[in-house]
């Protein structure tokens, strides 16, 4: 039982490229987030999942994309990375929407 | 708009003494509920305590529990007999909202830190 994994753990980008992050769960949980950390600010949504094939926004969206084709599985993308976007990125999971959220260990995302 | 603050950007307590990280939260719903998580220095996020806003006693996990005052809009942490591994920074966090129109998301507060001395 690996819990909330999360893919790459660091990467570096330069502005203008994209990426996928790409966070898995193992748990059967339905809902599912995306947050960014930066320093000072605790962290922040981007966007979360009710269920499969469902997404919709938080708190701070703007620049960012996100799928859940599978119940396992939530994608966060770039499309066109900005120096603003350097960040921690934390996934989350949860089976009730009430209770504690389970989070992957973060991805250092710089861009340059 | 739902905010969650905490006053204090650090903390220092001597190990085995009790210590108080402060949290207000300002909601205008009813039905919320109120959490604290830990992050270490290597970065992870791990729940430690539950509050739901109807609950009538405080919540409590080990040496962990939750001062919750509802007129007051306060979820304070107490942690009991610290140790050296609690060095950590603590985010407090609100749920929004409940029944059909609960989401799970959360909003945190900016985080303290707390340093344990030996």
């Amino acid at each position: 039982n690996a819990g909330v994994t999360q893919t790459p753990k660091f990467r570096v980008l330069k502005t203008g490229q994209s990426m996928t992050l790409l966070c898995a769960q193992d748990m059967n949980h339905e809902y599912m987030y995306w947050y960014r950390q930066d320093p000072g600010m605790g962290l922040r949504l981007i966007h979360y999942s009710v269920g499969e094939g469902t997404t919709a926004k938080g708190e701070v969206p703007d620049g960012y994309n996100v799928s859940r084709l599978k119940k396992q599985n939530f994608l966060l993308g770039l499309e066109s990375a900005a120096p603003s976007q350097t960040s921690v990125y934390f996934c989350a999971s949860s089976y009730y929407p009430g209770r504690e959220q389970y989070f992957g260990p973060g991805t250092r995302l710089t861009v340059t | 708009a739902q905010k969650i603050t905490q006053t204090q950007p650090g903390m220092f307590v001597q190990e085995k003494e009790a210590v108080t990280l402060d949290c207000t939260y300002d909601t205008s719903d009813q039905s919320y509920g109120l959490f604290w998580y830990k992050q270490p220095s290597s970065g992870e996020m791990i729940f430690l305590i539950y509050q739901g806003s109807y609950d009538e006693q405080n919540a409590t996990e080990g040496r962990y529990s939750l001062n919750f005052q509802k007129a007051r809009k306060s979820a304070n942490l107490v942690i009991s007999a610290s140790q050296l591994g609690d060095s950590a920074m603590y985010f407090c966090a609100m749920r929004e909202g409940g029944g059909s129109s609960n989401t799970g998301k959360l909003i945190f507060g900016q985080g303290t830190t707390l340093q344990v001395k030996p």
